[in-house]
């Protein structure tokens, strides 16, 4: 079955320092990839995607590129605002037929962006 | 923009009580997702709908039950809820007839149950 392993937090780092987020998935096909964010009492919210290999998603200064040699989709942001600070949620997303894509989530990792 | 509506916000039941979530979806999206996180746990799917009819499942207990109703929305019924049952649920939408990968999912802020 498919399933995504990500980081274990919490993380916490100073504002302006690099973000490095690991994700690594398994999956049975060519799944497409994603990372959620979830700020404190609200929803999911998708930050980025990428649906095939070496895809590049990318929003709000964070990237994450999609590598199949690797079966990983590390987030990265170049410098972290207090802002970030959230739950950011791994994700692959597969064809099940009937129109049903199902989200396989990893385990979150909690971020915290101390000023 | 319309995004995912769901209701009620928060919800607070006793042991055994019965509970119904709506989710009223993007208008023209066929397909509904649910979604249960518990405390500090990743989201975890349930149950969803294509057009009306189930069209995937997942851990959804046998206490729970859901449809997908003519104006697309769906609803979750609850019922012997347990403490365990305590969890944000998140419904999901999606255009009709998702073609490729590139299909599109919103979700919803989600519902607060607390089963005391």
């Amino acid at each position: 079955g498919n399933s995504v392993t990500q980081m274990e937090g919490p993380v916490t780092l100073s504002e302006e320092a690099f973000l490095t987020i690991n994700c690594t998935y398994t999956a049975t096909g060519y799944p497409s990839l994603f990372w959620y964010v979830q700020y404190p009492g609200e929803g999911l919210q998708l930050l980025l995607k990428a649906t095939k290999a070496d895809d590049k998603g990318s929003n709000k200064g964070f990237e994450a590129t999609y590598r199949k040699e690797t079966t990983s989709f590390h987030l990265e942001k170049g410098s972290v605002q207090v802002s970030d600070s959230a739950v950011y949620f791994c994700a692959l997303r597969e064809y099940s037929g009937a129109g049903s894509y199902q989200l396989t989530f990893g385990k979150g990792t909690k971020l915290s962006v101390i000023p | 923009a319309a995004g995912v509506i769901q209701s009620p916000r928060h919800l607070i039941k006793e042991k055994r009580e019965t509970a119904t979530l709506k989710c009223y979806p993007i208008p023209r999206h066929d397909t509904v997702y649910w979604y249960q996180q518990g405390p500090g746990q990743d989201p975890q799917f349930l149950i969803s709908f294509y057009e009306k009819m189930q069209s995937d499942k997942g851990s959804i207990p046998d206490r729970f039950s859901a449809q997908q109703f003519s104006d697309y929305h769906s609803e979750l019924n609850m019922s012997s809820l347990e403490l365990g049952d305590s969890a944000l649920y998140f419904c999901a939408s999606s255009p009709a007839r998702p073609q490729t990968d590139n299909e599109k999912l919103f979700f919803g802020s989600g519902t607060q149950l607390s089963v005391l």
